[in-house]
């Protein structure tokens, strides 16, 4: 199935790292990419991996590629209030679609 | 150079009526996807259309769904005929190339009441 699977609900108090997991399908794809989005808005890319990389740091951003468990997760460092939102993880299967995750929706509270 | 815009944000139909949303990409774009959001789901893939070509319409509702996207003018999703089961929010993206980057528009966000 396509099927991207991530845990629903993340809350972290500010300055703590977070940590978003996702479960990806198909071995295939090429990309992994995590996007951000806010209330009310698009999404944002935030960061992608090339599917024969296994870690790529961005600021405060750590994205992590485990291949062989079909495992990718973002790491954000010293965690800010505004980074409060929903992340999807998304794959792109050999094909020129996006399949999202579910998101999960981070809090961080003071 | 502005992003993807997409007109309206919102809109609102009462049941059996059409909606229409509009799509323009970015300058220089000529692929651009749908995507729906149901509420409190992720994104599905709906259509991918380069210009005055539907390339993949494997998300695309067998009914009352139709997309365009012509040589002049922004990329149009049409709903005919929508229930409640329509209301979410759409989003298109563009990209300069078949496997660039997709930069994603606000939404719009349909209400059928």
């Amino acid at each position: 199935g396509e099927d991207v699977e991530q845990s629903l609900f993340l809350s972290v108090r500010e300055g703590d790292s977070s940590v978003i997991n996702c479960t990806y399908t198909d071995s295939s794809s090429t990309y992994l990419y995590w996007y951000k989005q806010e209330p009310g808005a698009g999404l944002q890319l935030l960061t992608y991996i090339f599917s024969n990389m296994d870690m790529k740091q961005d600021q405060r951003l750590t994205v992590l590629l485990n291949k062989k468990d079909k495992h990718l997760s973002l790491r954000i460092a010293d965690t800010q209030t505004g980074d409060s939102a929903i992340y999807f993880c998304a794959e792109t299967p050999g094909t020129d679609k996006l399949i999202f995750g579910t998101g999960t929706r981070l809090q961080v509270f003071p | 150079n502005a992003g993807v815009m997409q007109n309206p944000r919102h809109l609102v139909r009462r049941r059996g009526q059409e909606a229409r949303l509009r799509c323009s990409p970015m300058k220089g774009h000529s692929h651009v996807y749908w995507y729906r959001q149901l509420p409190e789901e992720g994104l599905k893939f709906m259509v991918y259309l380069q210009k005055e070509n539907i390339i993949d319409e494997s998300g695309m509702p067998k009914e009352r769904f139709s997309a365009e996207f012509p040589k002049e003018g922004p990329s149009i999703l049409r709903i005919q005929q929508v229930v409640r089961g329509d209301s979410a929010a759409y989003f298109c993206a563009s990209s300069p190339s078949r496997d660039g980057e997709q930069f994603f528009g606000p939404g719009t966000r349909l209400t059928v009441l």
